[in-house]
């Protein structure tokens, strides 16, 4: 089945650390992107990317990083830099264009941070 | 700055009514619109879009409404559900290679 999956379901990680969260899709899509939500604040840009070795920040890049090696995943890091990084993170991966294919969404990742 | 504005937070609807779930935008540039459903700890699935050159889109019992002038989109869900309870988000996309920019949502519930 095509899709797109995100690793772990749930992570903790103890402050000071980095984590990476995984997402891989067999959509063939160029483009993936990571977003974040927040209760009450919608779902936050934090990178895109539309082609393999390519990504740009979105509206909240500070204190992530992210790498497109493979056009199937694009891993998010989260460093020790980001303030407040307990938060669900949702990947997603389109055609390049997105009047082409609607966004698809993985299952999202809970971080917390203990 | 927001660019999409969905200005009410949540919405109670009974079941076999009809549902509005509104969505103003600020981004003069947006020229395709989505909505979503997201269910909690679930990632958004798509529901309906529609293109600026288009006031309305339907498909099955949901209807998406755009008001270009007004800047203006609209969701009608005819009749609710139950299972419609979830959240929605409005989401809109400018020319180009450009990422979805989405609104904060709305939690809409449908009352038996």
């Amino acid at each position: 089945d095509g899709g797109i999956t995100q690793s772990p379901k749930y992570l903790f990680r103890k402050e000071g650390q980095n984590v990476t969260l995984s997402c891989e899709q067999n959509l063939n899509h160029d483009a993936m992107y990571w977003y974040r939500q927040d209760p009450g604040q919608g779902l936050r840009l934090i990178y895109y990317s539309q082609i393999v070795n390519d990504f740009q920040k979105g509206d909240i890049a500070e204190g992530y990083s992210v790498s497109r090696e493979k056009k199937e995943s694009f891993p998010l890091t989260v460093t020790s830099a980001q303030k407040n990084p307990t938060a669900f993170y949702l990947c997603a991966s389109s055609s390049r264009s997105l009047r082409d294919t609607e966004a698809f969404f993985g299952q999202g990742t809970r971080l917390t941070v203990v | 700055d927001q660019q999409v504005k969905q200005n009410s937070p949540s919405l109670s609807v009974q079941e076999g009514r009809i549902s509005i779930l509104n969505c103003d935008y600020t981004n003069s540039m947006f020229d395709y619109f989505l909505w979503y459903k997201k269910y909690p700890a679930e990632g958004p699935t798509f529901l309906i879009s529609i293109s600026s050159i288009k006031d309305k889109n339907e498909d099955g019992r949901f209807t998406v409404f755009l008001n270009k002038s007004a800047k203006h989109l609209s969701l009608h869900i005819v009749p609710s559900q139950p299972g419609d309870s979830a959240v929605y988000f409005c989401a809109g996309v400018a020319p180009g290679n450009t990422p979805l920019v989405f609104g904060k949502g709305t939690r809409l519930s449908v009352i038996a």
